[in-house]
């Protein structure tokens, strides 16, 4: 069964700095894809990162980055010159390769709420 | 606006009560997924659509929960005889993934507003 796991409850950064949210993943799949969403207080879930399983290059997408370690199995989230506005809730999520019957879902992790301070 | 969009947003019913929720995904989205999410936790996964098929569905839907997606376009999620531990967001989301199965790209999931479910 397929496992997230993000270590971190809160975390806290100072505006302009960089912050790394961890995760961490459990799969006995070759073939994975790793998402990180942000979800604000409204509520919405935002997509912010995408890194496959046999991409060789780390993910990035504008501030954010994906520190992907294969062997570690980690995917953390790397967001430089933080913002207030990025302050929300995070999720790492992992879904299932084509190779399996249930590929499609997402299995989130717990989610660490980032506050920035200014 | 051409986001997921999913209705009502909000909706508080009595323990016993049934309540139908409705999601309308992407047009060109053929996967629809919706999720549970309670206070505090990540987005738990209850069932999945590819067009009109409903292709899984997870231990946690009950056979109270009965999700519906006709002609493969919008899609609605009935909870019957409400309990207090139903309390949650449901969250809808849509994917764009090939008829023969496998991704297309990263097969991105766009999420929806979700309705907050309060039972008394």
């Amino acid at each position: 069964a397929q496992k997230i796991t993000q270590t971190q409850p809160g975390m806290f950064v100072q505006e302009k700095e960089a912050v790394t949210l961890d995760c961490t993943y459990d799969t006995s799949d070759q073939s994975y894809g790793l998402f990180w969403y942000k979800q604000p207080s409204s509520g919405e879930m935002i997509f912010l990162i995408y890194q496959g399983s046999y991409d060789e290059q780390n993910a990035t997408e504008g501030r954010y980055s994906l520190n992907f370690q294969k062997a570690r199995k980690s995917a953390n989230l790397v967001i430089s010159a933080s913002q207030l506005g990025d302050s929300a809730m995070y999720f790492c999520a992992m879904r299932e390769g084509p190779g399996g019957t249930s590929y499609g879902k997402l299995t989130f992790g717990q989610g660490t709420i980032l506050t920035v301070h200014p | 606006d051409t986001g997921v969009s999913q209705n009502p947003r909000h909706k508080i019913t009595k323990r016993g009560q049934n309540v139908t929720f409705r999601c309308d995904p992407i047009s060109e989205h053929n996967r629809l997924y919706w999720y549970r999410q309670t206070l505090g936790q990540g987005p738990e996964f209850l069932t999945y659509f590819q067009n009109e098929a409903q292709l899984e569905k997870s231990r946690l839907l009950s056979d109270r929960f009965s999700a519906e997606r006709p002609k493969g376009s919008f899609s609605t999620l009935e909870i019957q005889r409400t309990e207090q531990g139903d309390s949650a967001m449901y969250l809808c989301a849509s994917s764009l993934g090939s008829l023969a199965g496998g991704f297309k790209g990263n097969n991105e999931q766009f999420f929806g507003p979700g309705t907050r479910l309060t039972v008394l």
